[in-house]
């Protein structure tokens, strides 16, 4: 079955700079890709997603960029805010977007 | 559009007893799935439903679980005999199709 794997486990960033999460899946037939933030008692909410027939999507301070022959995806936080503070999930899925693989998280921490 | 609710938000039980959790998705959609967190960790895949079907059940649901959507609307999941290992977050998500699926709160189960 699918694998994801996902680094780095805690990132401390000063606000204002910039933060980059990344993950790698091992099923090469997994086409969707989204990322998902969790905050403390909540659910996780998606923040952006990205399907395997683009390279890159971008929706203001946040972009994903895919490389299916490396089989990575990567989440990119410009500017990054206090209220960005939160775990961060990768994910994958084949079949378009069925059951999800998740990462294992990475805990991101913005220094104000 | 109310979002994904899940009730109980907080359930403690003892070892052996039986435990039931409901899942009411967003109104529209037809896809319904059951996810597993503890601590530290991503979600972990259990089951889906479209409609009233079960069309996939994860190796972690051992016998002790069943989860079912009678009317394709709702959805329980019920653990008999409860274990401590089966202490967790259980989340609930639903999609319309393939698109975003989106996460209720969870229920948060700990077995004493």
């Amino acid at each position: 079955g699918e694998n994801v794997e996902q680094h780095p486990s805690t990132l401390s960033v000063q606000e204002g700079d910039s933060a980059v999460i990344k993950c790698t899946y091992s099923d090469s037939a997994s086409n969707y890709f989204p990322w998902y933030k969790q905050e403390l008692g909540k659910g996780p909410q998606l923040i952006i997603d990205i399907r395997s027939n683009v390279g890159e999507k971008k929706d203001q301070r946040i972009a994903v960029t895919l490389n299916k022959t490396a089989k990575h995806f990567s989440l990119h936080i410009t500017e990054t805010q206090p209220e960005d503070s939160a775990v961060y999930f990768c994910a994958a899925s084949a079949g378009g977007n069925e059951k999800l693989t998740f990462g294992t998280g990475t805990r991101l921490t913005i220094i104000p | 559009d109310t979002g994904v609710s899940q009730d109980p938000r907080h359930k403690i039980t003892k070892r052996g007893q039986n435990v039931t959790f409901r899942c009411d998705p967003i109104s529209e959609h037809n896809r319904l799935y059951w996810y597993r967190q503890t601590l530290g960790q991503g979600p972990e895949f259990l089951t889906y439903f479209q409609n009233e079907a079960q069309l996939e059940k994860s190796r972690l649901l051992s016998d002790r679980f069943s989860a079912e959507r009678p009317k394709g609307s709702f959805s329980t999941l019920e653990i008999q005999r409860t274990e401590q290992g089966d202490s967790a977050m259980y989340l609930c998500a639903s999609s319309w199709n393939t698109d975003t699926q989106y996460f209720g709160p969870g229920t948060r189960l700990t077995v004493l």
